[in-house]
């Protein structure tokens, strides 16, 4: 049962523009989310999280908005650069859960495109 | 680099047999998280351990088990192996398990079962 679904596989971008990555969630227990980027033979890097008492986080070109009532979070990248060309994972985690126990999305791949 | 370190990168093995997988965590990580990549479930949570005790699991097979050692490291065993375990094993740590605290994924370990 996929709690996180990213469903949008993948997402083709220009260089300098705004990308925009979303992620909806079915279970209203999440109570903090994690955007993850992962380029081929690496593991996932951690982006940006945001608390589910928050609705907006930001951190240099990285912003997360999230959508309590439509369960629905959403990445944005300002500008868009060759370099976030990779896979990005929404992930979640439960209030009831150990930290660190996530359920990630599918994920999207970016390609950024001169 | 993460500072997470997965060895071996690439194991070839039969089934029928046992692997071992090795996770070094970050320097000072207390907690460890053992996550599977397969191409058709996406990221799934293993197990963690938190100061060489279990604290949650996920939905690991019988025929798996994972242990971290006094220096926190960490061991997965994999045993009986079938081809559908072919996977990438990821193994990810944090400073601690209070929410919100980064969780750090080393490079992982490719596991192809023939």
């Amino acid at each position: 049962d996929q709690q996180v679904k990213q469903n949008s596989p993948s997402l083709s971008v220009q260089e300098g523009r705004i990308s925009i990555l979303n992620c909806d969630y079915t279970n209203s227990m999440f109570d903090y989310f994690l955007w993850y980027k992962k380029y081929p033979a690496e593991g996932p890097t951690f982006l940006i999280s945001i608390s589910s008492i928050k609705d907006k986080n930001e951190d240099g070109r990285f912003t997360v908005f999230l959508n309590k009532s439509a369960k629905h979070l959403s990445l944005h990248i300002v500008p868009s650069q060759p370099g976030d060309s990779a896979v990005y994972f929404c992930a979640a985690s439960l209030a009831t859960d150990s930290w660190g126990k996530l359920q990630f999305g599918a994920g999207t791949q970016v390609v950024v495109t001169p | 680099d993460s500072g997470v370190t997965q060895t071996p990168k690439h194991l070839i093995t039969a089934t029928g047999q046992r692997v071992t997988l090795r996770c070094s965590p970050r320097s000072g990580d207390l907690s460890v998280y053992w996550y599977q990549q397969s191409l058709d479930q996406g990221l799934q949570f293993l197990i963690q351990y938190y100061n060489g005790e279990e604290r949650a699991k996920g939905n690991i097979l019988e025929r798996f088990s994972a242990q971290q050692f006094p220096d926190l490291h960490s061991e997965l065993n994999l045993s009986s192996l079938e081809l559908g375990d072919s996977a990438l094993y990821f193994c990810a740590s944090a400073r601690t398990d209070v929410s919100g605290n980064t969780i750090y994924f080393g490079e992982g370990s490719w596991l192809t079962v023939v």
